[in-house]
């Protein structure tokens, strides 16, 4: 089945306390991309890959970093979480080509930082 | 930068009746707009979608209306039933030349259908 798996689904951490978010699709899709989703905000995107080795940041990067060292993996990474960064947040694939803004969702991990 | 303001935030009608979300955009380059469905605890799904050289498109219930002039386009659902009860997302996006796959998403509609 043709799916972008996220994990974890759900987190709870502290402030400061290094954590990845993983992101994984089987489409062979070169374009990736994270999303947070906050109340009345709608999604902004963090950060954004074009394919391998290939990354840059979206409207909303501060606090994240990602990599994209194969294809089919995209992990978020928040090297030093703090509150604002509680949030729900969805990984997005899609194929280069006229249908790379056809975006297929990950199920979302929702975080939490206390 | 591009942004997509979204209304209502909420909406609220009975079943059988017509629901309307409107969606305006900033960005004239823009050319493409989808719209998604979020039911509750689950991940954006696109429902529809259309191209700045079309003014409208129907996929049975639903509809999308685009005036590039004014740079509005919306969504119509009718004789909506429970199921259509979500959070719509609309959104706007460039194709083309450049295209990083990108969309600006507007602020959400929590739409409510009462039985």
């Amino acid at each position: 089945e043709a799916q972008v798996t996220q994990n974890p689904r759900y987190l709870i951490t502290v402030t400061g306390k290094k954590l990845t978010v993983t992101c994984s699709q089987n489409m062979n899709h070169e374009y990736m991309s994270w999303y947070r989703q906050d109340p009345g905000l709608g999604l902004r995107q963090i950060y954004y890959s074009m394919n391998v080795e290939v990354t840059d940041k979206g409207d909303v990067p501060e606090g994240y970093k990602v990599s994209r060292k194969e294809k089919r993996n995209f992990p978020l990474i928040l090297e030093s979480p703090s509150p604002n960064q509680t949030s729900l947040y969805f990984c997005a694939s899609s194929i280069a080509g006229p249908r790379a803004n056809v975006l297929t969702f990950g199920a979302g991990s929702r975080l939490t930082v206390l | 930068g591009e942004n997509v303001e979204q209304h209502p935030s909420t909406l609220s009608v009975q079943e059988g009746d017509s629901a309307v979300i409107k969606c305006t955009y900033s960005d004239s380059a823009s050319n493409y707009f989808p719209w998604y469905k979020q039911e509750l605890g689950k991940r954006p799904q696109l429902i529809i979608d259309i191209r700045s050289n079309v003014g409208e498109k129907k996929d049975q219930r639903i509809a999308v209306t685009l005036n590039k002039t004014a740079k509005h386009f919306s969504l119509h659902i009718t004789e909506t039933q429970p199921e259509d009860s979500a959070v719509y997302f609309c959104a706007a996006s460039k194709r083309g030349s450049g295209n990083t796959g990108k969309l600006i998403f507007g602020q959400g509609t929590t739409l409510q259908v009462k039985p």
